[in-house]
């Protein structure tokens, strides 16, 4: 069965920098057709995609964000880590992770579709 | 960035309805949209991804479609699980945007 969970702080103050883990199980982030993203949602509002990693290590993050994001991973550990800087209320969220699938499209193209979520880890920057 | 719009950003609807969501990219993305649920205080589920395929398991009334900027998630009878919230997203290029979600509600 595959799964993947977060894990954090509840709470965080402002300027602190926030560390995420996901913990995945059922598939390997060796496999070159799989990938963790970092999604959030404030309360009330959208979803908003934050980052993602792959096998080879390739990593993309959202353009708003990107200054202040490091995803990684710990192959060995079965996790993924994201890292925020200088955190502000307004990043208060819920935070998720998901398995992201590649899916061979057309010549050099690919499908990614994120198709395995954890449950979400609501974090709340206060002073 | 790529933006998606979705509308309407809501709707009211009656069980047995045959309802439309439609998703709009700021530019071509071909058929790299994908198509999520999300109930309260519950995580996004996939329905759709590559524009039309339906994710194993989501049941056959949901269906999707896609002409490379404007996309549509169909319910062919609406069911009473199936209030919630549906987001598009692009998958074409990074940043993989969202839309910003259509609510569907009980008429």
């Amino acid at each position: 069965q595959v799964t993947v969970k977060e894990s954090g702080p509840v709470l965080v103050k402002p300027t602190e920098t926030l560390t995420l883990t996901c913990t995945v199980s059922g598939f390997s982030l060796s496999n070159a057709r799989m990938g963790v993203s970092w999604i959030r949602q404030p309360p009330g509002k959208a979803l908003e995609w934050l980052a993602d990693i792959f096998s080879n290590d390739e990593k993309s993050y959202s353009t708003s964000l990107k200054s202040r994001l490091t995803i990684s991973k710990d192959t060995s550990k079965s996790q993924v880590v994201l890292t925020m800087t200088n955190m502000d209320p307004v990043d208060t969220a819920t935070y998720y992770c998901a398995r992201i699938l590649v899916v061979p499209a057309a010549m050099i193209y690919f499908y990614y579709y994120m198709d395995v979520w954890g449950k979400g880890t609501t974090v709340t920057v206060s002073s | 960035d790529i933006q998606m719009t979705q509308s309407p950003s809501s709707l009211s609807a009656s069980v047995g309805d045959r309802v439309t969501l439609t998703c709009r990219a700021s530019q071509n993305i071909g058929s790299y949209l994908n198509w999520y649920q999300q109930k309260p205080g519950k995580a996004p589920k996939l329905l759709i991804y590559a524009a039309s395929s339906l994710q194993s398991g989501v049941p056959s009334r949901f269906s999707g479609s896609d002409s490379a900027t404007d996309f549509t998630l169909t319910i062919s009878s609406l069911q009473p699980e199936d209030f919630a919230t549906y987001y598009c997203q692009q998958s074409y290029t990074t940043p993989r945007t969202f839309g910003q979600g259509t609510k569907v509600d009980i008429k």
